[in-house]
């Protein structure tokens, strides 16, 4: 079956662009999280969707970025004003409710390689 | 930062020797996964071990979880040129809170030598 797919898979960006990055869960999954992936580093949390309401957006850095899932499926990722700072990859990763599913594992799809020049 | 931590940073081995590598989290956990990240297949589960197991094993993998010390190992026997890749714990939070995010640590590269 389909796995998460992520797009664009490349993003290069000038500093002070707005960017707009795409998740396609797997279907039937009611949690879908984003992580920031900087070089040499493990995954950090941004913000998590239990379908289409946010319930934890703990992990944004600033207010310049932004998530939704309006309709608790594709998800997008907007980072306003970009700074060189915000150059990595991006994660997108979904999951079953493991409350009512039992299983706590996500599923990770290729990521967005931000690039900010 | 919550990110845990792995040690050792970077690990190569040959071709059939046995690779470990060590974890440590700072909080409660309701259970803790390994990841592996690869360039070719990207970031995929490997095993979760539950709180309340001490020792799990999957093929060739073998995972170990002591809460006490809030510690966990990894090791792969008779590892391939195709176990090459980054490997990250990440731990799973306790029921309760609003949202079941993972908490990386920092991650172990290894490298099988063929």
């Amino acid at each position: 079956g389909a796995g998460v797919s992520q797009s664009p898979r490349y993003k290069v960006a000038k500093r002070g662009q707005d960017v707009a990055l795409r998740c396609d869960p797997i279907s039937g999954h009611v949690s879908l999280f984003w992580y920031q992936q900087a070089l040499g580093q493990g995954p950090e949390f941004l913000t998590y969707f239990q379908n289409e309401a946010q319930l934890d957006k703990s992990g944004l850095p600033s207010d310049r970025f932004f998530a939704e899932r309006p309709e608790g499926s594709v998800s997008t990722l907007k980072i306003q004003r970009t700074q060189q700072e915000d150059s990595a990859v991006y994660l997108c990763a979904s999951s079953l409710d493991p409350r009512t599913s039992g299983s706590h594992e996500q599923f990770f799809g290729p990521g967005t390689r931000l690039t900010v020049l | 930062s919550q990110q845990g931590e792995e040690d050792p940073q970077a690990l190569s081995i040959q071709e059939g020797e046995n690779a470990t590598m060590n974890c440590s989290y700072k909080t409660s956990i309701n259970n803790l996964q390994w990841y592996r990240q690869n360039s070719g297949r990207g970031l995929v589960h490997l095993i979760l071990i539950r709180s309340n197991e001490r020792e799990k094993h999957s093929g060739r993998l073998r995972v170990t979880l002591d809460t006490s010390k809030k510690s966990s190992s990894l090791l792969i026997t008779a590892s391939r040129a195709a176990d090459t890749a980054s490997y990250f714990c990440a731990t799973g939070p306790n029921y309760g809170g609003a949202t079941n995010k993972l908490i990386f640590g920092t991650g172990t590269l290894l490298a099988v030598q063929p």
